[in-house]
């Protein structure tokens, strides 16, 4: 199965933007990338997912690298709400398998 | 919509008892799926169901079986509690296979 390499954790201030890096460089071409993010003693929550091309949807940016080898989820001004542990996960289209990894845990400083 | 519910929210079991944790969507979802998230570490997939019917097993299938008699239900059935399967467990599910999954809120096990 693909993996995926995230930062252990992040730093970011309030009412700015956040990119949280993903590197999958064994990701094949049918290999949908999908963010979630857990807030604690929560269960995961979907953020957004793509395949080829830059996405965009109420809660944030996905810009998926050429070679798609990589990939960055933007929060384009980071709240106190967001605080959480965002997962890179890679799903092929015909598995039915989900993997998450260890996630970046994201603090946001007021 | 209820959304993804799960029961019990706490439970405490000891070695070698058995229970089940439920599992209900209210969506009509086909994809349903276990995982199970220790202290510190990301979600791990148990079992996961593509329709009533069909289960399949996960990356950590061991100790637990599964059943979907219906789309709606998926429980999760610890045979014989040991203390390795203290833990958090979180139901999901989503229209079909890959699509957006709507988790659960959690069910935290204890086993002493």
């Amino acid at each position: 199965d693909a993996k995926t390499t995230q930062p252990n954790s992040m730093e970011s201030n309030e009412e700015e933007p956040v990119h949280l890096p993903c590197n999958h460089s064994t990701i094949s071409g049918t290999d949908y990338i999908h963010w979630y993010r857990q807030l604690p003693s929560q269960g995961p929550e979907y953020v957004i997912h793509g395949l080829t091309s830059n996405v965009n949807n109420r809660m944030a940016s996905l810009a998926i690298a050429e070679d798609r080898k990589s990939s960055t989820l933007i929060l384009h001004r980071a709240t106190l709400r967001d605080a959480a542990v965002y997962y890179c996960i890679l799903l092929s289209v015909g598995f039915n398998k989900f993997y998450f990894g260890s996630g970046t845990k994201l603090n946001v400083k007021p | 919509n209820a959304g993804v519910t799960q029961t019990p929210k706490f439970q405490v079991l000891k070695t070698g008892q058995s229970m089940t944790l439920q599992c209900a969507q209210d969506m009509n979802h086909e994809y349903m799926s276990w995982y199970r998230q220790d202290p510190g570490m990301g979600l791990r997939l148990i079992h996961y169901s593509v329709g009533a019917g069909i289960t399949d097993q996960g990356e950590v299938p061991n100790g637990y079986n599964v059943s979907r008699s219906t789309t709606e239900d998926f429980p999760l059935r610890l045979l014989s509690a040991a203390p390795s399967q203290t833990s958090v467990y979180f139901c999901a599910s989503s229209l079909v296979r890959g699509s957006e999954q709507y988790f659960g809120p959690g069910t935290r096990l204890t086993v002493t």
